[in-house]
């Protein structure tokens, strides 16, 4: 069935140091990829997205890029801060009309100051 | 414009019992997925109504229903509760056609 792997299931930094999450999709027809910030008690948030037609979208301090070849897709978050410490969940979608969401596992993130 | 809320927000119920979350979609939105979130893992995709219909349903048994009303509200009912079902149950919603979707805060349902 369709599945969306994440890695790292944790990751730290040093504030100031560049993250990166990695995802890999297994359905060739997913061609839409949000990213979803979710801190602890509260909704997740959409962060980020990407589709099929784009390798790359940045938004200041994030970046989403897509390999559609090898079926990847990565979370790039510089210039960290405290407040960006929260779990990461990605997805990946088709336009199959139901456009529904296979999540990947997770990642906690935590900044240290 | 008003952003996605649910309620209850947190419901303790026993094994066996029967349970009902509601939903209000975001203004313009015509379409609501449900997902559960269990503890420490992504949320998985229930089912999703638009304009009134099922549009979809992921691994779940019938037990999982749901409805969705004129002013696109939504419920998810479940029936027979069992331990496992004790999770987060997420809405989100989204306008007709289009991928992205808004979540709402979650109801917290706990099964003793």
């Amino acid at each position: 069935g369709e599945n969306v792997e994440q890695h790292p299931s944790t990751l730290s930094v040093q504030e100031g140091d560049s993250a990166v999450i990695k995802c890999t999709y297994s359905d060739s027809a997913s061609n839409y990829f949000p990213w979803y910030k979710q801190e602890l008690g509260k909704r997740p948030q959409l962060i980020i997205d990407i589709r099929s037609n784009v390798g790359e979208k940045k938004d200041q301090r994030i970046a989403v890029t897509l390999n559609k070849t090898a079926k990847h897709f990565s979370l790039h978050i510089t210039e960290t801060q405290p407040e960006d410490s929260a779990v990461y969940f990605c997805a990946a979608t088709d336009n199959s009309g139901t456009y529904k969401y296979i999540f990947g596992t997770g990642t906690r993130l935590k900044v240290l100051a | 414009e008003t952003g996605v809320t649910q309620s209850p927000t947190h419901l303790i119920k026993t094994r066996g019992q029967q349970v009902t979350l509601r939903c209000s979609s975001q203004s313009g939105h015509n379409t609501v997925s449900w997902y559960q979130q269990a503890l420490g893992q992504g949320p998985q995709f229930i089912f999703q109504y638009y304009r009134e219909e099922e549009n979809g349903r992921g691994n779940f048994p019938p037990r999982f229903s749901g409805l969705q009303f004129p002013n696109y509200s939504s419920e998810l009912n479940v029936n027979a509760l069992e331990l496992d079902d004790s999770a987060l149950y997420l809405c989100a919603s989204s306008p007709g056609g289009q991928e992205t979707q808004y979540f709402g805060p979650g109801t917290r349902l706990l099964v003793l």
